[in-house]
């Protein structure tokens, strides 16, 4: 069974701009998170998404957003990037229940200019 | 208080040895509890899960959650070079329906040849 995918691995924009990366779950993966990490704040929890809609949300401004889409697929979209946005974006999905096992994708690298 | 709370290291130990990575989380009411493996650059993976209390070994690793004592801790044995890696401990809150996972910091593992 293949694994979480995002795209792109790679990211590099200035300050002011927006960007949205993309996650595919695994099959048969309903719930899907997101998730930053930085080498000061570790791995900080964004939001959940399940069944198009948001589940769960982490302590972020709005800038950050989401979505999911009918086939599980799920957007994270980021507006007006600030330097501090450079970081490791990652996602994960999980079965639909909760206390599920997250499973990781290899993340997309932002570095914001 | 920090929700879950790691030792960062590095913890060093020799090729051959046990290793003891421990994690104190705040939330008496988490239910389930999880070991990531990072390796620099790549994204976490899983190594276990325990819900229970007591241990649980798969292979080299065994889990131990003492739910009494807030910790849960994990055990590599016989330790190879290649399990140096930042170990992430995660625990799931028992607030909703959320697959939702709140890390510690990691701790950093270093297998000397």
């Amino acid at each position: 069974k293949a694994g979480v995918t995002q795209t792109p691995r790679y990211l590099i924009k200035t300050r002011g701009q927006q960007v949205t990366l993309s996650c595919s779950p695994i099959s048969g993966h309903r719930s899907v998170s997101w998730y930053q990490q930085t080498p000061g704040q570790g791995l900080q929890f964004l939001f959940e998404y399940f069944s198009e809609t948001q589940r769960n949300k982490g302590n972020f401004p709005g800038r950050f957003s989401g979505r999911q889409f009918s086939n599980s697929r799920s957007e994270m979209n980021v507006s007006t990037l600030e330097l501090g946005d450079s970081a490791l974006y990652l996602c994960a999905s999980s079965l639909p229940s909760s206390q599920e096992t997250q499973y990781f994708g290899p993340g997309t690298r932002l570095l914001v200019l | 208080q920090k929700e879950v709370e790691q030792n960062s290291g590095p913890l060093s130990v020799p090729e051959g040895a046990i290793a003891s990575l421990n994690c104190t989380y705040s939330d008496r009411g988490s239910q389930s509890f999880f070991w990531y493996r990072q390796y620099s650059g790549k994204s976490p993976e899983l190594i276990m899960f325990i819900y229970s209390n007591g241990d649980k070994e798969d292979g080299r690793f065994t889990a131990q959650l003492n739910k009494a004592s807030q910790y849960v801790s994990l055990l590599i044995r016989d330790s190879q070079p290649s399990d140096s890696a930042t170990y992430l401990c995660a625990v799931t809150l028992p607030r909703g329906a959320t697959n939702k996972l709140i890390f510690g910091t990691g701790t950093l593992l270093a297998v000397q040849p």
